[in-house]
């Protein structure tokens, strides 16, 4: 059975860090692209980031580009996603996919004085 | 990188066709097979509902149909029914390992 499930979300200061993690399950990892949507509160979709299967190419959207990095872990089968230089506006449930059918569950990041 | 454009809301009466339009561009919805589209229910993941433009993942019912002109996609929910009721979004693949989504619909049923 295909699973993603995320950590790390939380409470952090405007300009902070933050670090997110997606353990993945049930497929062979080095496979499948991983991407990162967000969703913030009584919003839609937004894709954040994408890694290839290999880890060599890495994508963000323009909101995040500088400030966000993605990376992926074929010892623990997770993907990371660092955040830095964190706005008020990145507060949001941040999920994990395989597009175009597997997603975790979500983990929210608030970001807040 | 900008999000394809959604309605806000459409809404039918139970038995009824309704129809959900993602307009994008040739660089994502005219150029791409790969369109899907997603219900979400309040507090859940988004559930798969279409993938590549047409195919309706296992246990998807034949009420929902995908289908692309141009540069919108359209979503066709046939005998709608009361538990249709949801947000409803599109996703294009918009170039290598880049994804955009529509802003999202809400789906009333009358």
């Amino acid at each position: 059975e295909v699973q993603l499930l995320e950590s790390g979300g939380g409470l952090v200061q405007p300009g902070g860090s933050l670090r997110l993690s997606c353990a993945v399950s049930g497929f062979t990892f080095s496979t499948y692209a991983i991407s990162w949507v967000r969703q913030a509160p009584g919003k839609g979709l937004e894709w954040v980031s994408a890694i290839s299967g290999s880890g060599d190419n890495t994508k963000f959207a323009d909101s995040v580009n500088g400030r966000f990095t993605i990376s992926r872990d074929y010892s623990r089968n997770t993907v990371h996603l660092q955040m830095s230089s964190l706005r008020v506006e990145d507060t949001a449930v941040y999920y994990c996919v395989r597009h175009p059918d597997y997603w975790g569950q979500g983990t929210l990041v608030t970001v807040s004085s | 990188q900008s999000a394809l454009t959604q309605p806000r809301s459409v809404s039918g009466s139970p038995g009824q066709s309704v129809t959900i339009s993602c307009t994008g561009t040739s660089s994502d919805v005219g150029g791409s097979e790969y369109v899907s589209w997603y219900r979400q229910d309040p507090g859940k993941a988004p559930k798969l509902m279409i993938y590549e433009l047409t195919k309706r993942p296992s246990g998807v019912p034949d009420r929902f149909s995908g289908s692309k002109s141009g540069n919108t996609a359209s979503l066709t929910i046939s005998g709608l029914q009361a538990e249709d009721e949801a947000d409803y979004y599109c996703c294009s693949h918009a170039g290598t390992y880049t994804w955009v989504f529509g802003g999202g619909t809400k789906v009333t049923v009358l």
